[in-house]
């Protein structure tokens, strides 16, 4: 089955700085990858997602870029803020299948 | 629309108790998704439901059963609690199998002693 590595596990900026997310993926199938964002003692919600027909998609302030041939995809987050503070999930999954592989997550701190 | 609820919100059993945990969705969804997230472990998937009337076995499916009641209800069953089934529980649903997106409910916090 699909897994999904995810780097790093935590990652502390100050704010206005740029933040990275990394992950990597085993099965070469997939074709769609998510992006959850999990506020403290709060519900993930998917604030970006990228299909494997396109290599970058932004919105405002966060992209995601893709990289078939080395299976992996990352977040980038620009001109961080205070509220940008959460755990940050990707997740990989294929045409038809019925669920989402996550990683396991990355807790970001951004600092005032 | 209420989305994806989920009942109780907070629970407290005993070692051996046994309790279900409730969700329903009012989005006119065909696939229904537990998981448990415990710290540093991410999101595991528990039991999914890709149809009304379909359940399977999802990572960590040892200890629990699922009843897919009717298209908007999917409940997750703990015969026997054990203090490892410790962690917070949430519920999701996603449309079709054409989309991807899956919404999650507020989380049920299960604490076994």
């Amino acid at each position: 089955g699909e897994n999904v590595e995810q780097h790093p596990s935590t990652l502390s900026v100050q704010e206005g700085d740029s933040a990275v997310i990394k992950c990597t993926y085993s099965d070469s199938a997939s074709n769609y990858f998510p992006w959850y964002k999990q506020e403290l003692g709060k519900r993930p919600q998917l604030i970006i997602d990228i299909r494997s027909n396109v290599g970058e998609k932004k919105d405002q302030r966060i992209a995601v870029t893709l990289n078939k041939t080395a299976k992996h995809f990352s977040l980038h987050i620009t001109e961080t803020q205070p509220e940008d503070s959460a755990v940050y999930f990707c997740a990989a999954t294929k045409s038809g299948y019925s669920t989402l592989t996550f990683g396991k997550g990355t807790m970001l701190l951004v600092s005032p | 629309n209420a989305g994806v609820t989920q009942t109780p919100k907070f629970q407290v059993l005993k070692t051996g108790q046994s309790m279900t945990l409730q969700c329903a969705q009012d989005m006119n969804h065909n696939s229904m998704y537990w998981y448990r997230q415990d710290p540093g472990m991410g999101l595991r998937l528990i039991y999914y439901s890709a149809s009304e009337g379909t359940t399977d076995k999802g990572e960590v499916p040892n200890g629990y059963n699922v009843s897919r009641l009717n298209k908007r209800e999917f409940s997750l069953r703990l015969e026997s609690a054990a203090p490892s089934q410790t962690s917070v529980y949430f519920c999701a649903s996603r449309r079709t199998l054409d989309t991807y997106e899956q919404y999650f409910g507020p989380g049920t916090r299960l604490t076994v002693t």
